[in-house]
């Protein structure tokens, strides 16, 4: 079953904060984060392995409550290079593929 | 390393038509995903290889669709009688233990 993530989309100015939920209905074993710009194919943000884990890759950061089954991407003092469209992939205990949600479009204005 | 490769990266084609895409994985990943994207949504799972294994095929795709890995090297995607509705952005993934690493996908338009 699909992710859900929220917002559907954010709009800032650079150099403000935005948070990126992705919620599922299945216990979890794993989180990723993607970013895909226009025409181009997603890329590796990170991967969240277990409950409450927390990591950083820049200005960008994310947590993974196992209990709640939730992600949350946490994008601070925002560059215009962060704008794009965010994916969480989830995968199930027992599975070995990711179900990606429906993406969050992030737009970072001057 | 260069990468992961998709070819070709443009097809159009006439409805009924068959049509053949090529994924070429970075060489020490084992494991190799398919994926369709529209417009708009997030990428859906099609099948996945570890080796040559394919280990899983999506329930929503019809038996149009065939995929190869032979030798654990590349892959192939076949989509055969192609209909309108195959219209998307197919791409290929590879990954050893974590993240995937796409290609560049191939934009099929059936017309």
């Amino acid at each position: 079953q699909q992710p859900v993530q929220s917002p559907q989309a954010v709009i800032l100015r650079e150099g403000e904060d935005a948070v990126i939920n992705c919620s599922s209905s299945k216990a979890l074993y794993s989180v990723h984060w993607y970013r895909q710009k226009h025409g181009e194919a997603p890329v590796f943000l990170m991967i969240l392995l277990k409950g409450g884990e927390q990591k950083g890759h820049e200005k960008i950061s994310a947590s993974f409550n196992e209990k709640k089954q939730q992600s949350s991407l946490y994008l601070t003092a925002s560059q215009l290079s962060y704008s794009g469209t965010y994916f969480c992939g989830t995968e199930d205990k027992g599975a070995q593929k990711l179900v990606f949600g429906q993406g969050t479009r992030l737009t970072i204005n001057p | 390393d260069t990468g992961v490769s998709q070819d070709p990266r443009h097809k159009i084609t006439k409805r009924g038509q068959n049509v053949t895409f090529r994924c070429d994985p970075i060489s020490e990943h084992n494991r190799l995903y398919w994926y369709r994207q529209t417009l708009g949504q997030g990428p859906e799972f099609l099948t996945y290889f570890q080796n040559e294994a394919q280990l899983e095929k999506s329930r929503l795709l019809s038996d149009r669709f065939s995929a190869e890995r032979p030798k654990g090297s590349f892959s192939t995607l076949e989509i055969q009688r192609t209909e309108q509705g195959d219209s998307a952005m197919y791409l290929c993934a590879s990954s050893l233990k974590s993240g995937y690493t796409f290609g560049s996908g191939t934009r099929l338009t059936v017309v």
